[in-house]
Order: C-alpha cells, then sequence, then structure tokens
C-alpha cells in the first residue's frame, strides 16, 4: 500500500510566481489535509477537503492560495504571486471516514520544501 | 493561536534513560494524539488517546491524558538513539465546524538521545 504521496519534494520559485504541490492520500482515504511548516516550528493547520469539497479553510491566507481535491486526480494547493514568507514545508495528510467522533490518525506525506528568491 | 503547548522544548538525554514530554491544550476535545517527526521527514503517528481514556501504552511509549487538568505526558521508555527526532502532540476539538475535525499541532519537543 502506497503511502501519502506529495510533489515535488522541492520546488524553488522566484517571487511573483506560482507554486503548485500536489497529494495524492492514500488508497481508500477521502479526507485530505494541508499544513505548513515552518523551520523550528510545529505544523501550522491551512485546510481540510474531502473529495470535491472544501471542509474548513480556516487557516488558509485569504489571498494567493488555494486548495482543490477533484474527484480524479490528486489534491493541489497553489500559491499565487509567491512572496518569499511562503518559504516553508508544505505537508499534506490523508485519513480515512472515522467510525468515531472526531479525526482520527492521520498519514502524512514527506513534504513539499518551497523556496522562495 | 497553537491549540498544544509541549514542554520542554528540546530535551537531551543518554541512552537507556526516560524520557517525559509534557503537552497542555486549551479547549475540549475528542481525542489527543502524539506523532514524531525525524529531520527532514514527514510525521509519523505514534498513539492516539480518547478523552475519555486515562493511560494507554503502546511498546515503550506510554500516554496519560488528564482532561481536567487539560494535559497529557508522553514517556518513552528505554530510550534508543535512534528515538531522536521531534515529537509533537495534536489535539481534535470538541466543537465541530462544517461537518468535519481537524488536528491542531503543538510546538514539538526537540528530543536528542545520546550514546
Amino acid at each position: 500500500n502506497a503511502g501519502v504521496m506529495q510533489n515535488p519534494r522541492h520546488l524553488v520559485r522566484r517571487r511573483g510566481q506560482e507554486a503548485r504541490l500536489r497529494c495524492s492520500p492514500m488508497k481508500g482515504h477521502s479526507h485530505v489535509y494541508w499544513y505548513r511548516q515552518l523551520p523550528e516550528e510545529g505544523l501550522k493547520f491551512m485546510v481540510y477537503l474531502q473529495k470535491e469539497n472544501i471542509i474548513d479553510e480556516s487557516g488558509m491566507p485569504k489571498e494567493r492560495f488555494s486548495a482543490e481535491f477533484p474527484k480524479e486526480g490528486p489534491s493541489i494547493l497553489r500559491i499565487q504571486q509567491v512572496v518569499r514568507g511562503d518559504s516553508a514545508a508544505y505537508f499534506c495528510a490523508s485519513s480515512p471516514p472515522s467510525p468515531y467522533r472526531g479525526t482520527g490518525e492521520l498519514f502524512f506525506g514527506e513534504g513539499s520544501r518551497l523556496t522562495v528568491l | 493561536s497553537q491549540q498544544g503547548e509541549e514542554d520542554p522544548q528540546a530535551l537531551s538525554i543518554q541512552e537507556g534513560e526516560n524520557a517525559t514530554m509534557n503537552c497542555s491544550y486549551k479547549t475540549s476535545i475528542n481525542n489527543l494524539q502524539w506523532y514524531r517527526q525525524n529531520s527532514g521527514r514527514g510525521l509519523v503517528h505514534l498513539i492516539l488517546i480518547r478523552s475519555n481514556e486515562r493511560e494507554k501504552h503502546s511498546g515503550r511509549l506510554r500516554v496519560t491524558l488528564d482532561t481536567s487538568k487539560k494535559s497529557s505526558s508522553l514517556l518513552i521508555t528505554a530510550s534508543r538513539a535512534a528515538d531522536t527526532a521531534s515529537y509533537f502532540c495534536a489535539t481534535d476539538a470538541w466543537e465541530v465546524t462544517g461537518g468535519g475535525n481537524k488536528l491542531t499541532f503543538g510546538t514539538g519537543t526537540q528530543l536528542k538521545v545520546e550514546l
């Protein structure tokens, strides 16, 4: 069973360019989460999606950031007109529907490290 | 803002010793989870404890949860050099927002186990 696949693992962009990060969840998982991690810090929640629906985007900056999880294909986190402050590691996690109240175990990808020059 | 705060921020011990990390949180929760992250890698789930549980074991790991104090601890017994990593607690808040929950991570404890 392949794990959560993220690509690219490393991405370098110049200020003003667009960054697209992809995440393929584990087979059978319908929930996808995106987190951002700055060096030496914890993970900051960005967005939670299910197939074709954004469930919670309370952690997403209002501008330049968007996320989707289409019926077919990977989840995409898109950052338009990147700035140096966007440099970070972006982690995707997936989970199956939880039979219990609340969120179960998350399975994380290895992350995409964005560097903005 | 961060839901969880780990304490200490960094911990250095000798191989064979026990390591204890603490996590405090602010709101009522459904469950609390602990994750491990090796440098430059993704997070790996270690253990999940539900709000109605007080203690849980998994191998060399022991987790306690005190909902009255809104705190949890992770104990790693007989530590090994391979346990060197960052450890994060994550909470799943009681309130359901828009039909789903999310995990909110703490700031992490960096554990170094020396030979």
